[in-house]
């Protein structure tokens, strides 16, 4: 358990639907983060937030929606994904004061588009 | 623009056996920080080390080691006397330190996965 939680654990939708995914850090920490963990590829940062702020979009399609509603909590919305979407998708969170702090990951939800 | 390999995509050994996961990085930042995850099937990455650019000193934590070579640009993962529990996928990734930005931008290697069979 590492104080990062996501829900769901899996997800399978048609290209037309519409979903999200949830993040919550309980941790107490001031960014969260999106990664993409494809087959044979390596993890890839989508997004970040800083005290709620994005700060950072990996030219990430318009389809990946974020929001951070609060410091505890990410979500990423999808609409009308392709099939090369599956894949696992990682939240994470740090903590920074003026260094910085490992990461810590969620177990990831895993993507199914067909 | 930063770079992590990890050359070796799949490492097979026998528990007990000894066993070195190699990691290369490329940054022209002369701050960085370097770590290492391990992720098993669960599928969450487990932080295992951070480790500073300008601390070079070689880490022992029970049966892991790190060895960090500046001159090499490399940051290798040894596990002594290995156990079938270490069977996961383990990550690089190399990350600029964010004075200012207050956050990490983690870059990763495409992992190692190591299989320990009894």
């Amino acid at each position: 358990e590492t104080g990062v939680t996501q829900t769901p654990r899996h997800l399978v939708m048609g290209m037309t639907n519409k979903k999200s995914l949830k993040c919550e850090q309980h941790l107490g920490h001031n960014a969260m983060y999106w990664y993409k963990q494809s087959a044979k590829k390596p993890l890839e940062l989508m997004f970040v937030y800083n005290f709620k702020e994005q700060t950072e979009n990996n030219s990430v399609p318009s389809r990946f929606s974020p929001e951070c509603p609060n410091s505890s909590h990410l979500f990423l919305h999808l609409h009308t994904l392709q099939p090369e979407d599956s894949a696992l998708y990682l939240c994470a969170s740090s903590q920074d004061f003026g260094d910085n702090t490992e990461a810590f990951f969620g177990q990831g939800t895993r993507l199914t588009v067909v | 623009a930063q770079k992590v390999t990890q050359a070796q995509t799949e490492i097979s050994v026998v528990e007990k056996e000894d066993v070195t996961l190699d990691c290369v990085y490329e940054t022209r930042d002369t701050t960085y920080y370097l770590f290492w995850y391990k992720q098993p099937p669960s599928g969450e990455l487990v932080f295992l080390i951070r480790r500073n650019s300008f601390d070079e000193q070689n880490e022992i934590s029970g049966r892991y080691s790190w060895n960090f070579q500046k001159s090499t640009s490399s940051f290798n993962f040894t596990i002594t006397a290995s156990q079938v529990v270490d069977s996961a996928v383990y990550f690089c990734a190399l990350s600029e330190v964010g004075w200012s930005t207050g956050f990490q931008k983690l870059v990763f290697g495409t992992g190692t996965r190591l299989l320990v069979s009894p």
